[in-house]
């Protein structure tokens, strides 16, 4: 079955230290991948996607992910987080289906 | 700002009401999607639109229906609410018909209190 796994509930990091998301899916064939921010009481903002090409994909807010096929993964990675990173972000597959699959997310903390 | 507008903000109803959200999708996209999202059960999509036409169908109760008119807004009717219905209701647009290459833009959602 289709799925989006984002082993990490919450995270918390310093401010200016790095960050890594993991991002696990579960899908037969070639993935459409996405990555979204959610600020708190705010919708959900499209941080980058991955849908062919070059492995590594950079998106808005410094934000980068890779694209690892053999792991299934695509996990969101930043150099220097700042305070106003802190927020829910979710990985989700785009299906052959007619819908998008989102992860649980992950909840990041930035601590000074 | 995504582009995509949903109202009201806010709404506060007592049990067994029925309410209304609305979503206006951005210029030029055709697919509505709705979600709900709660604290227990996350992200969970709800119903998706393509120009007017139902398109699929997720984890949307039979006390909630939807609907698409020709000018492309949406609507999201709720009825005989009950406590747990309370949630954040998310309205998001594509282009496509939700090929899996379509891009969602998501809006700042509706914020339900059902007490």
């Amino acid at each position: 079955a289709q799925s989006v796994t984002q082993p990490d509930i919450h995270i918390t990091v310093s401010e200016g230290a790095s960050l890594e998301l993991r991002c696990n899916y579960s899908y037969g064939a070639t993935p459409y991948l996405f990555w979204y921010v959610q600020s708190p009481g705010q919708g959900l903002q499209l941080l980058l996607k991955y849908f062919s090409g070059d492995t590594l994909v950079q998106g808005i807010k410094g934000f980068e992910a890779e694209f690892k096929r053999s792991q299934s993964s695509f996990n969101l990675r930043k150099p220097s987080v700042h305070w106003s990173d802190a927020a829910e972000y979710f990985c989700a597959v785009g299906t052959g289906g007619f819908k998008t699959i989102f992860g649980a997310g992950t909840r990041l903390f930035v601590k000074a | 700002d995504s582009g995509v507008t949903q109202t009201p903000k806010h709404l506060i109803t007592a049990t067994g009401q029925r309410v209304t959200l609305r979503c206006s999708p951005r210029s030029g996209d055709l697919s509505v999607y709705w979600y709900q999202q709660s604290l227990d059960q996350g992200l969970q999509f709800l119903i998706q639109y393509y120009n007017g036409e139902e398109r699929a169908k997720g984890n949307i109760l039979e006390r909630f229906s939807a609907q698409q008119f020709p000018d492309l807004h949406s609507e999201l009717n709720l009825s005989s609410l009950e406590l747990g219905d309370s949630a954040l209701y998310f309205c998001a647009s594509s282009v496509g018909p939700g090929q899996r290459t379509d891009t969602q833009y998501f809006g700042p959602g509706t914020r339900l209190t059902v007490l």
